[in-house]
């Protein structure tokens, strides 16, 4: 099973800057089948990127996913006020498909 | 507009059982991979199993497999979980989404309590 490691627990971050965004893989990410997710309180989470740097359909640009390997990072650019929520990362390279156990961006 | 509605959760006790149900719309259901996900309280998505567009395959984690079962109907564009031994730790929320690999769509999820 392929474990995955976000980082940082919490970012504390103000609209307008620039969020970074941790996945670590405990082996290495097949083909970079590698996904983010976002969760807001009392939400399902909402699809952001697939393949490590696809955008799913109607994702605005200033998210972006990069990496490979055992390394994955989400950038989030210009926060807006909507951003701020949990992120996961999940792995598609292998079964049982897996989730980190995320990232919480707040406002500071 | 793709959409998926959960349905069955509630409260159980150990060792009981419960069918959870997942209807489907807005899409070719039958062309599609289909999954459940849960979501204990204050915890991270678990990934719980998948089934392939004509139900041919099925996959599961561990934590679940030889309890949980899932099918599907195609001609009624729906999806199932079938819980059984249930246990204090499957208490969650659980989701029908779209997808074997990543999960495009999301129900809002159904709440299942395993507790006596």
């Amino acid at each position: 099973e392929i474990v995955l490691t976000q980082s940082p627990d919490t970012l504390s971050l103000s609209p307008g800057e620039r969020a970074t965004l941790s996945c670590r893989a405990s082996q290495s990410v097949r083909s970079n089948y590698l996904a983010w997710y976002q969760q807001k309180p009392g939400q399902a989470p909402r699809f952001l990127i697939y393949a490590a740097s696809s955008r799913a359909t109607g994702i605005p640009d200033r998210f972006s996913g990069s990496g490979s390997g055992t390394d994955f990072t989400l950038t989030i650019n210009r926060l807006e006020p909507e951003d701020f929520a949990v992120y996961y990362c999940q792995q598609y390279s292998s079964s049982p498909r897996t989730f980190g156990q995320g990232t919480k961006v707040e406002i500071k | 507009e793709m959409q998926l509605v959960e349905s069955g959760g509630g409260l159980v006790q150990p060792g009981g059982s419960l069918r959870l149900s997942c209807a489907a719309s807005g899409f070719n259901f039958s062309s599609y991979w289909m999954s459940w996900v849960r979501q204990a309280p204050g915890k991270g998505p678990e990934w719980l199993a998948n089934i392939k567009q004509d139900g041919s395959e099925k996959y599961y984690v561990d934590s679940v497999k030889g309890r949980f079962s899932i099918s599907r109907d195609n001609a009624k564009s729906s999806v199932y979980l079938q819980m059984d031994s249930l246990r204090a730790e499957d208490t969650a929320l659980y989701y029908c989404v779209s997808g074997g690999y990543f999960f495009g769509t999301w129900g809002q999820g159904t709440l299942v309590t395993v507790s006596s």
